[in-house]
């Protein structure tokens, strides 16, 4: 079954803690994306992938980083999280670098920082 | 960059009724404009999308018109069904091959009423 996967699905931490979420998509998809959503501010991007070994940030990076040493994988880590970094998180793949194929998301991660 | 405004933010509508979504965007080149519903506890999966050179697409019961001029594009949902419910939410991307990230819009959370 194609699918992205995320781990862990939820998650309650404490400020400072390093923490990796881990994103697996099995659709050898070129593209892979972090999206963060909070209460009426819809999903804004953090990083992206165009392939291996190629990431750029996204519209709120600030906090994140990110490292694409496989295809199929796309892990988020928080340094040193703080409470404004609680949200639900998604990881999202699609095939190719054409904005206008469809992008897959996955079941998303509850990040509680305390 | 791109703003996507999404109204309204709620919607009930009895069942059997029509539903219609509404958004605009502020870049004229965007050209690639998905609607995802959102269940809960689930990722955001796309419903239906429609590029800038069609104006109106159509699956059963769903369609989105997309009016370019006015930069603004609609989902329409008719003989609405309790399953039905969910958030929806709107997007917008350029595809020229650089990010090309969704922007989305910040969701309309809908409930079907039996």
């Amino acid at each position: 079954e194609a699918q992205v996967t995320q781990n862990p699905r939820y998650l309650i931490t404490v400020t400072g803690k390093k923490l990796t979420v881990t994103c697996s998509q099995n659709m050898n998809h070129e593209y892979m994306s972090w999206y963060r959503q909070d209460p009426g501010l819809g999903l804004r991007q953090i990083y992206y992938s165009m392939n291996v070994e190629v990431t750029d940030k996204g519209d709120v990076p600030e906090g994140y980083k990110v490292s694409r040493k496989e295809k199929r994988n796309f892990p988020l880590i928080l340094e040193s999280p703080s409470p404004n970094q609680t949200s639900l998180y998604f990881c999202a793949s699609r095939d190719g670098v054409g904005g206008s194929d469809t992008q897959y998301f996955g079941p998303g991660t509850r990040l509680t920082v305390l | 960059g791109e703003n996507v405004e999404q109204h309204p933010s709620t919607l009930s509508v009895q069942e059997g009724d029509s539903a219609v979504i509404k958004c605009t965007y502020s870049d004229s080149a965007s050209n690639y404009f998905p609607w995802y519903k959102q269940e809960l506890g689930k990722g955001p999966q796309l419903i239906i999308d429609i590029r800038s050179n069609v104006g109106e697409k159509k699956d059963q019961r769903i369609a989105v018109t997309l009016n370019k001029t006015a930069k603004h594009f609609s989902l329409h949902i008719t003989e609405t069904q309790p399953e039905d419910s969910a958030v929806y939410f709107c997007a917008a991307s350029l595809a020229n091959f650089g990010n090309e990230k969704l922007t989305f819009g910040t969701g309309t959370r809908l409930t079907i009423i039996p």
